[in-house]
């Protein structure tokens, strides 16, 4: 079974309709993360929850908002989609990391919603 | 402004050669740099990782070198496998507003021809 579950997996909807992406994991981790990709531009970070209470702004979250219903849930939704929202969205989770100097926290990325607004 | 650059979109080599693919970064606060491959329609996943105290980290076919007086560093497969046929991205961790964040690339897709 996959650690890091999306639904849907593809979805269309049309401008103004509200969205919500779904996103769990099983892998017990604290921290959780929405990205998007669009071609030419890679992975940019939506927001991220460091735990059930910690919600935080990422570098594009305009136009979106978050849920952590629990540890193992992460929403995002679009209350009112544009068409310039139309990208592949990206759920991911992570451990806090190492401790010392130099730590860094591997992402765990499933598999993917990819969302069209017409 | 794009903190870390994957300035190549798409490269394409023969089965068995090397493949080089390159990252710059322009952030001298990062401090661990890591490559994720991404098939279709499956989500990225990691690959390898490098230390900023390092400067360079091998493992099996993969090597990764940070240059970084150049803020610079690549991934080396060898030899390359038509299994290795993905998109690479490059992505840096560092402290931004008190929080462990990664910031990516814009990727590469790897082509392997047999």
């Amino acid at each position: 079974d996959a650690d890091v579950t999306q639904t849907p997996r593809n979805r269309i909807t049309k401008t103004g309709k509200r969205i919500m992406l779904e996103c769990s994991q099983t892998k017990g981790h604290d921290r959780m993360y929405w990205y998007r990709q669009d071609p030419g531009l890679g992975l940019r970070l939506i927001y991220y929850s460091f735990d059930v209470k910690d919600i935080n702004k990422g570098e594009i979250s305009d136009g979106y908002s978050v849920s952590r219903q629990a540890q193992a849930k992460f929403s995002l939704s679009l209350e009112s989609a544009i068409p310039n929202q139309t990208a592949l969205y990206f759920c991911a989770t992570s451990d806090p990391g190492g401790q010392g100097l130099s730590s860094y926290n591997e992402q765990f990325f499933g598999p993917g919603t990819r969302l069209t607004v017409l | 402004d794009q903190q870390v650059k994957q300035n190549s979109p798409s490269l394409s080599v023969q089965e068995g050669r090397i493949s080089i693919l390159n990252c710059d970064y322009t952030n001298s606060m990062f401090d661990y740099f890591l490559w994720y491959k991404k098939y279709p329609a499956e989500g990225p996943t990691f690959l390898i990782s490098i230390s900023s105290i390092k400067d360079k980290n091998e493992d099996g076919r993969f090597t990764v070198f940070l240059n970084k007086s150049a803020k610079h560093l690549s991934l080396h497969i060898v030899p390359s496998q038509p299994g290795d046929s993905a998109v690479y991205f490059c992505a840096a961790s560092g402290r931004s507003q008190g929080a462990q964040k990664l910031v990516f690339g814009q990727g590469t897709r790897l082509t392997i021809n047999p």
